[in-house]
């Protein structure tokens, strides 16, 4: 059983807006932090956002701060990643990741291309 | 912001070599707070070493982390096949930020 399965990417026009979801398994959800972290082609790993067990705190990268908005559902066991004005530079694979200090937990990744 | 540097950026060794990971902090971290990640191609990252030098649930032993204050290390004692990878630091920060240093290439020579 994977215990984390991002989905929502694809393709979208710069300016435009996506939501990603990562459904969580095999764990008690509602217990742990959670983060998006992206990597864009080729290139090394980047912290997007986290959010607090009980989602009352949350906190962005600058690089996202005011077009992203993280949230999660414990009832659903579900992650979310609400992505607006996305930008060319947004293109990447992210990744949901448990956990607060680090993560022992990571998705197998959505790809996000951001283009006309 | 702490800026996290890791030296070689390509390490080339062959099957059976020591391999010595350079992670160098913008200041002084905590311990508890330095982890050290695999990454191989089309896959999602893999948590090594967690607290500078504890080893994630079924790692392998040859792999130790090591090192304080803004010098950290990550140690694969004698390379195997599968260790061919990109290896990564990450540290947590204020504000439940992270941050992930540019990654060391460990290739076959």
């Amino acid at each position: 059983e994977v215990p984390l399965v991002e989905s929502g990417g694809g393709l979208v026009q710069p300016g435009g807006s996506l939501r990603l979801s990562c459904a969580a398994s095999g764990f008690t959800f509602s217990l742990y932090a959670m983060n998006w972290v992206r990597q864009a082609p080729g290139k090394g790993l980047e912290w997007v956002s986290g959010i607090s067990e009980t989602g009352d705190d949350t906190n962005y990268a600058d690089s996202v701060q005011g077009r992203f908005t993280i949230s999660r559902d414990n009832s659903k066991n579900t992650l979310y990643l609400q992505m607006n004005s996305l930008r060319a530079d947004d293109t990447a694979v992210y990744y949901c990741a448990k956990g607060i200090y680090h993560s022992d937990y990571w998705g197998q990744g959505t790809l996000v291309t951001v283009s006309s | 912001e702490i800026v996290l540097t890791q030296s070689p950026g390509t390490l080339s060794l062959s099957p059976g070599e020591r391999a010595t990971l350079s992670c160098r902090a913008s200041q002084s971290i905590s311990n508890n707070y330095l982890a050290w990640y695999q990454q191989k191609p089309g896959q999602a990252p893999r948590l090594l070493i967690y607290g500078a030098s504890s080893r994630a649930t079924g790692i392998p032993d040859r792999f130790s982390g090591s090192g304080s204050g803004t010098d950290f290390t990550l140690t694969i004692s004698s390379l195997e096949p599968e260790d061919f990878a990109v290896y990564y630091c990450q540290h947590y920060g204020n504000s439940r930020r992270w941050t992930f240093g540019q990654g060391t290439k460990v290739e076959i020579k």
